[in-house]
Protein backbone atom coordinates (compact mmCIF):
# COMPACT_ATOMS: atom_id res chain seq x y z
CA UNK A 1 0.00 0.00 0.00
CA UNK A 2 0.75 3.50 0.15
CA UNK A 3 3.43 4.81 2.27
CA UNK A 4 4.06 8.55 3.55
CA UNK A 5 7.23 9.00 5.66
CA UNK A 6 8.00 12.01 7.16
CA UNK A 7 11.32 13.60 8.39
CA UNK A 8 12.67 14.34 10.56
CA UNK A 9 11.04 12.17 13.00
CA UNK A 10 11.11 14.46 16.05
CA UNK A 11 12.80 17.48 16.95
CA UNK A 12 13.30 20.11 19.73
CA UNK A 13 13.85 24.08 18.54
CA UNK A 14 14.12 26.93 20.69
CA UNK A 15 11.15 29.64 20.25
CA UNK A 16 11.43 32.15 17.47
CA UNK A 17 13.25 29.40 15.29
CA UNK A 18 12.13 28.47 12.23
CA UNK A 19 11.07 24.66 10.82
CA UNK A 20 10.93 22.67 8.42
CA UNK A 21 9.60 18.96 7.50
CA UNK A 22 9.17 17.12 4.67
CA UNK A 23 6.76 14.06 3.59
CA UNK A 24 7.86 11.37 0.47
CA UNK A 25 5.28 8.97 -0.37
CA UNK A 26 5.94 5.72 -2.81
CA UNK A 27 3.72 7.07 -4.95
CA UNK A 28 1.99 10.24 -6.77
CA UNK A 29 -0.42 11.96 -4.54
CA UNK A 30 -2.79 14.88 -6.56
CA UNK A 31 -3.86 16.50 -3.02
CA UNK A 32 -1.70 16.97 0.12
CA UNK A 33 -2.79 17.52 3.43
CA UNK A 34 -1.00 18.90 6.64
CA UNK A 35 -2.51 18.51 10.00
CA UNK A 36 -1.46 19.23 13.53
CA UNK A 37 -2.03 17.10 16.19
CA UNK A 38 -2.09 18.48 20.09
CA UNK A 39 -1.79 16.03 22.69
CA UNK A 40 -4.79 13.71 23.57
CA UNK A 41 -6.63 15.12 20.70
CA UNK A 42 -7.78 14.71 17.15
CA UNK A 43 -6.28 15.89 14.13
CA UNK A 44 -6.97 19.46 12.66
CA UNK A 45 -6.28 20.70 9.31
CA UNK A 46 -3.69 23.25 8.95
CA UNK A 47 -3.05 23.32 4.95
CA UNK A 48 -4.65 21.74 2.02
CA UNK A 49 -2.47 21.91 -1.61
CA UNK A 50 -4.17 20.69 -4.79
CA UNK A 51 -1.58 21.13 -7.05
CA UNK A 52 2.13 20.67 -8.36
CA UNK A 53 4.22 23.48 -7.10
CA UNK A 54 1.86 25.21 -5.14
CA UNK A 55 2.80 26.66 -2.40
CA UNK A 56 0.34 27.72 0.42
CA UNK A 57 0.64 30.11 3.62
CA UNK A 58 -1.92 30.02 6.64
CA UNK A 59 -0.36 32.30 9.09
CA UNK A 60 3.51 31.77 10.01
CA UNK A 61 3.10 28.40 8.43
CA UNK A 62 3.77 27.32 4.47
CA UNK A 63 3.50 24.36 2.79
CA UNK A 64 4.62 23.08 -0.56
CA UNK A 65 3.69 20.41 -2.95
CA UNK A 66 6.37 18.95 -4.33
CA UNK A 67 6.40 19.07 -8.22
CA UNK A 68 7.18 15.13 -8.65
CA UNK A 69 4.04 15.14 -6.47
CA UNK A 70 6.02 12.50 -4.26
CA UNK A 71 6.81 14.91 -1.78
CA UNK A 72 5.46 17.88 0.19
CA UNK A 73 7.22 20.33 2.57
CA UNK A 74 6.07 22.51 5.78
CA UNK A 75 7.64 24.96 7.59
CA UNK A 76 6.72 26.86 10.57
CA UNK A 77 8.90 30.43 10.94
CA UNK A 78 9.36 32.22 13.86
CA UNK A 79 7.81 28.89 16.26
CA UNK A 80 6.17 29.60 19.50
CA UNK A 81 5.52 27.20 22.29
CA UNK A 82 1.86 26.55 21.18
CA UNK A 83 3.15 25.16 17.98
CA UNK A 84 4.20 21.99 19.88
CA UNK A 85 2.40 18.79 18.66
CA UNK A 86 2.50 15.66 15.95
CA UNK A 87 2.80 17.02 12.37
CA UNK A 88 1.12 14.97 10.07
CA UNK A 89 1.31 14.89 6.04
CA UNK A 90 -1.93 12.50 4.55
CA UNK A 91 -2.70 12.29 1.08
CA UNK A 92 -6.46 10.58 0.05
CA UNK A 93 -6.60 7.46 -1.46
CA UNK A 94 -9.17 5.43 -2.59
CA UNK A 95 -12.70 6.35 -1.85
CA UNK A 96 -11.58 9.33 -0.18
CA UNK A 97 -9.74 7.44 2.30
CA UNK A 98 -6.72 9.10 3.66
CA UNK A 99 -3.37 7.94 4.78
CA UNK A 100 -1.41 9.74 7.25
CA UNK A 101 2.59 9.99 7.18
CA UNK A 102 4.73 8.82 9.99
CA UNK A 103 4.61 12.04 11.62
CA UNK A 104 6.94 15.21 13.08
CA UNK A 105 6.82 15.24 17.08
CA UNK A 106 7.87 19.14 17.51
CA UNK A 107 8.71 20.16 20.77
CA UNK A 108 10.12 24.08 21.81
CA UNK A 109 11.55 25.06 24.09
CA UNK A 110 12.00 28.51 25.73
CA UNK B 1 -14.88 25.08 11.01
CA UNK B 2 -17.32 22.46 11.28
CA UNK B 3 -17.30 20.26 15.00
CA UNK B 4 -17.74 16.50 15.51
CA UNK B 5 -17.82 15.12 18.33
CA UNK B 6 -16.69 11.97 20.64
CA UNK B 7 -18.45 10.35 23.70
CA UNK B 8 -16.48 9.15 26.05
CA UNK B 9 -14.00 10.93 25.98
CA UNK B 10 -11.98 8.41 28.25
CA UNK B 11 -13.22 4.89 28.80
CA UNK B 12 -11.75 2.10 31.28
CA UNK B 13 -13.43 -1.52 31.08
CA UNK B 14 -12.75 -4.74 32.14
CA UNK B 15 -11.38 -7.60 29.82
CA UNK B 16 -14.47 -9.57 28.09
CA UNK B 17 -16.96 -6.28 28.32
CA UNK B 18 -18.27 -4.43 24.94
CA UNK B 19 -17.56 -0.52 24.68
CA UNK B 20 -19.50 1.97 22.52
CA UNK B 21 -17.96 5.02 21.19
CA UNK B 22 -19.87 7.61 19.82
CA UNK B 23 -18.60 10.20 16.82
CA UNK B 24 -21.38 12.77 15.81
CA UNK B 25 -20.98 15.53 13.02
CA UNK B 26 -22.39 18.79 15.27
CA UNK B 27 -23.25 21.00 12.45
CA UNK B 28 -23.39 19.46 9.34
CA UNK B 29 -24.52 16.16 7.83
CA UNK B 30 -21.90 13.51 7.42
CA UNK B 31 -22.70 10.38 4.70
CA UNK B 32 -18.98 8.94 5.23
CA UNK B 33 -17.26 8.88 8.67
CA UNK B 34 -14.45 7.00 9.34
CA UNK B 35 -12.68 5.27 12.39
CA UNK B 36 -8.94 5.34 13.25
CA UNK B 37 -7.04 4.00 15.82
CA UNK B 38 -3.71 5.40 16.56
CA UNK B 39 -1.19 3.74 19.39
CA UNK B 40 1.53 6.01 21.27
CA UNK B 41 3.67 7.72 19.17
CA UNK B 42 2.37 6.74 16.19
CA UNK B 43 0.35 7.63 13.22
CA UNK B 44 -3.27 7.33 12.57
CA UNK B 45 -4.74 4.07 11.08
CA UNK B 46 -7.55 3.96 9.33
CA UNK B 47 -9.73 0.90 10.42
CA UNK B 48 -13.05 1.24 8.58
CA UNK B 49 -15.32 3.68 6.72
CA UNK B 50 -18.90 3.82 7.88
CA UNK B 51 -21.62 4.96 5.19
CA UNK B 52 -25.09 6.04 6.53
CA UNK B 53 -27.64 3.79 5.67
CA UNK B 54 -25.50 0.36 4.61
CA UNK B 55 -22.92 -1.52 6.09
CA UNK B 56 -19.26 -0.45 6.64
CA UNK B 57 -16.11 -1.38 4.90
CA UNK B 58 -13.29 -2.38 7.00
CA UNK B 59 -9.85 -2.43 5.91
CA UNK B 60 -7.70 -5.30 5.47
CA UNK B 61 -6.75 -7.28 9.07
CA UNK B 62 -9.65 -5.34 11.40
CA UNK B 63 -11.80 -7.80 12.21
CA UNK B 64 -15.74 -6.75 11.31
CA UNK B 65 -17.11 -9.00 14.31
CA UNK B 66 -14.65 -7.21 16.69
CA UNK B 67 -15.11 -3.81 15.95
CA UNK B 68 -18.76 -3.34 15.17
CA UNK B 69 -19.84 0.07 13.01
CA UNK B 70 -23.30 1.48 12.68
CA UNK B 71 -23.98 4.40 11.07
CA UNK B 72 -27.66 4.80 11.39
CA UNK B 73 -28.34 8.82 10.51
CA UNK B 74 -26.74 11.77 9.08
CA UNK B 75 -24.96 12.91 12.03
CA UNK B 76 -24.46 9.79 14.26
CA UNK B 77 -21.65 6.57 13.68
CA UNK B 78 -20.73 4.50 16.55
CA UNK B 79 -17.77 2.21 17.03
CA UNK B 80 -18.56 -1.05 18.85
CA UNK B 81 -15.74 -2.66 20.97
CA UNK B 82 -16.88 -6.20 21.64
CA UNK B 83 -15.41 -8.30 23.84
CA UNK B 84 -12.56 -5.76 24.64
CA UNK B 85 -9.13 -7.04 25.70
CA UNK B 86 -6.04 -5.27 26.74
CA UNK B 87 -4.69 -5.26 22.90
CA UNK B 88 -7.27 -3.14 22.23
CA UNK B 89 -6.08 -0.86 24.70
CA UNK B 90 -6.03 2.61 22.30
CA UNK B 91 -6.65 6.06 21.34
CA UNK B 92 -9.55 5.88 18.92
CA UNK B 93 -10.31 8.33 16.46
CA UNK B 94 -13.03 9.36 14.23
CA UNK B 95 -13.38 11.79 11.28
CA UNK B 96 -16.59 12.71 9.13
CA UNK B 97 -16.37 14.05 5.43
CA UNK B 98 -18.89 16.95 4.33
CA UNK B 99 -19.61 17.02 0.74
CA UNK B 100 -17.05 19.24 -0.90
CA UNK B 101 -14.23 16.96 -1.25
CA UNK B 102 -11.26 14.47 1.04
CA UNK B 103 -10.32 18.46 2.70
CA UNK B 104 -13.44 18.49 4.52
CA UNK B 105 -12.46 15.50 6.47
CA UNK B 106 -13.15 17.05 10.41
CA UNK B 107 -11.87 14.68 12.93
CA UNK B 108 -13.59 14.33 16.64
CA UNK B 109 -11.29 14.98 19.62
CA UNK B 110 -10.22 11.05 20.45
CA UNK B 111 -11.33 8.46 22.59
CA UNK B 112 -8.82 6.73 24.79
CA UNK B 113 -9.64 3.16 25.42
CA UNK B 114 -8.25 1.09 28.28
CA UNK B 115 -9.04 -2.48 28.70
CA UNK B 116 -7.79 -3.85 32.21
Amino acid sequence: GQQLNQSPQSMFIQEGEDVSMNCTSSSIFNTWLWYKQDPGEGPVLLIALYKAGELTSNGRLTAQFGITRKDSFLNISASIPSDVGIYFCAGPGTASKLTFGTGTRLQVTL
Amino acid sequence: GAVVSQHPSRVICKSGTSVKIECRSLDFQATTMFWYRQFPKKSLMLMATSNEGSKATYEQGVEKDKFLINHASLTLSTLTVTSAHPEDSSFYICSARGVAGVDTQYFGPGTRLTVL
